[in-house]
């Protein structure tokens, strides 16, 4: 079965610093690698995410991430942070044996002033 | 406007007392899916359903049940609930499934005493 490492659980870093959130996925087949966005007291929301094609995704508010097959990752990366990007950062991956999805842990960010 | 929403936001309750939590979108969407949240744990998907009248388990089935008889609505059942089932609780729609963007609903927050 498919499954999700998030390596991290909490990554202090400061305003206008470049943070990297690592993820490790398993799965023997093809896989869909997703980034979601978790800000305080709210519900999860789609940060980027890659089915195939360019391994580089980016997302609208300056995130990037990379599939990286042969490393079996999809770290999450962002030049300079705001205060506003405070959240909890979860990985999450499917396959196309079934239609279940698996979600990290998370990795609360937090932004030094 | 498109959303999930979930009924209740809170509920407090004693063990064996059976409870619904509905969930419903205006989506149109095909996937639906539950998931429950607690620290340390991430998100664990509990069940998803592909479309009508299919429902399959996630990684956290045991003591819960749903349903899926309308398109728009996934109602998540406790038939007797437990302590161990207290957490936050996320209802979750997307247009087909493993690979699109899943849409959260404000999550459920239930205490079982």
């Amino acid at each position: 079965a498919q499954s999700v490492t998030q390596l991290d659980s909490q990554v202090p870093v400061f305003e206008e610093a470049p943070v990297e959130l690592r993820c490790n996925y398993s799965s023997s087949v093809s896989v869909y690698l997703f980034w979601y966005v978790q800000y305080p007291n709210q519900g999860l929301q789609l940060l980027l995410k890659y089915l195939s094609g360019s391994t580089l995704v980016e997302s609208i508010n300056g995130f990037e991430a990379e599939f990286n097959k042969s490393q079996t990752s999809f770290h999450l990366r962002k030049p300079s942070v705001h205060i506003s990007d405070t959240a909890e950062y979860f990985c999450a991956v499917s396959d196309q044996r079934d239609d279940k999805i698996i979600f990290g842990k998370g990795t609360r960010l937090h932004i030094l002033p | 406007e498109a959303q999930v929403t979930q009924n209740p936001r809170y509920l407090i309750t004693v063990t064996g007392k059976k409870l619904t939590v509905t969930c419903s979108q205006n989506m149109n969407h095909e996937y639906m899916s539950w998931y429950r949240q607690d620290p340390g744990l991430g998100l664990r998907q509990i069940y998803y359903s592909m479309n009508v009248e299919v429902t399959d388990k996630g990684d956290v089935p045991e003591g819960y049940k749903v349903s899926r008889k309308e398109k728009r609505n996934f109602p998540l059942i406790l038939e007797s609930p437990s302590p161990n089932q207290t957490s936050l609780y996320f209802c979750a729609s997307s247009t087909r499934g493993r690979t699109d963007t899943q849409y959260f609903g404000p999550g459920t927050r239930l205490t079982v005493l």
